[in-house]
């Protein structure tokens, strides 16, 4: 079945560092790939999308690529700063070759940013 | 302004009762969504509807029932039948019949314990 394996975190920076949160998939067929973000206390919204290969997806600063080559939909940032402190999920859906489209989600990933 | 609610945001449950959570979205979504939410695992389906008056179950269904009589209402029932029932419950709902493309949008939330 479809599965997304994402690194496990917490993960804690400082202020303006670099932030890649790794994610890599298993599907039927050609999934759309998604992140989603959840601040603390509140339900999921949508950080940004792609549909097919090579496409970049991209959103407050934040960028991610669908590489099919490495099944990878790594999540990047050139300089965080403390409000981007939230859990990052990775996504992708699929129809697993039936006519239902589901998402299937990773465990999420804790960032902390620090001033 | 479009959106979904959720209610209420925090419910507590005795041992052996059922409870009833509440989402209704006015976006004139077709499809709804519940997941759980638990600590370390991701969001993990329940229940899906993509049109009024049929839904499916989940990769969790157990324990839990679900209604679509209206476009806009996808309430979710937490049985006594369910072991483990404390979580975090999302409600999503996404556009079309829950087509490859499309992102789900997410309500706040309602945290729910068994006391």
């Amino acid at each position: 079945g479809d599965s997304v394996t994402q690194m496990e975190g917490p993960v804690t920076l400082s202020e303006e560092a670099f932030l890649t949160i790794n994610c890599t998939y298993t599907a039927t067929g050609y999934p759309s790939l998604f992140w989603y973000v959840q601040y603390p206390g509140e339900g999921l919204q949508l950080l940004l999308k792609a549909t097919k290969a090579d496409d970049k997806g991209s959103n407050k600063g934040f960028e991610a690529t669908y590489r099919k080559e490495t099944t990878s939909f790594h999540l990047e940032k050139g300089s965080v700063q403390v409000s981007d402190s939230a859990v990052y999920f990775c996504a992708l859906s699929s129809n697993g070759g039936g006519s239902n489209y589901k998402l299937t989600f990773g465990k999420g990933t804790l960032l902390t940013v620090n001033p | 302004d479009g959106g979904i609610t959720q209610s209420p945001k925090y419910l507590f449950r005795k041992e052996g009762q059922n409870v009833t959570l509440s989402c209704e979205q006015n976006l004139n979504h077709d499809a709804m969504y519940w997941y759980r939410q638990d600590p370390g695992q991701g969001l993990r389906l329940i229940y899906y509807s993509q049109i009024v008056n049929d839904f499916q179950k989940g990769d969790i269904a157990e324990g839990y029932s679900v209604s679509r009589e209206k476009k806009e209402s996808f309430p979710l029932t937490v049985t006594s039948a369910q072991k483990n029932p404390t979580a975090f419950y999302l409600c999503a709902s996404s556009p079309d019949q829950g087509g490859a493309y499309n992102e789900q949008f997410f309500g706040p939330g309602t945290r729910l314990t068994v006391l």
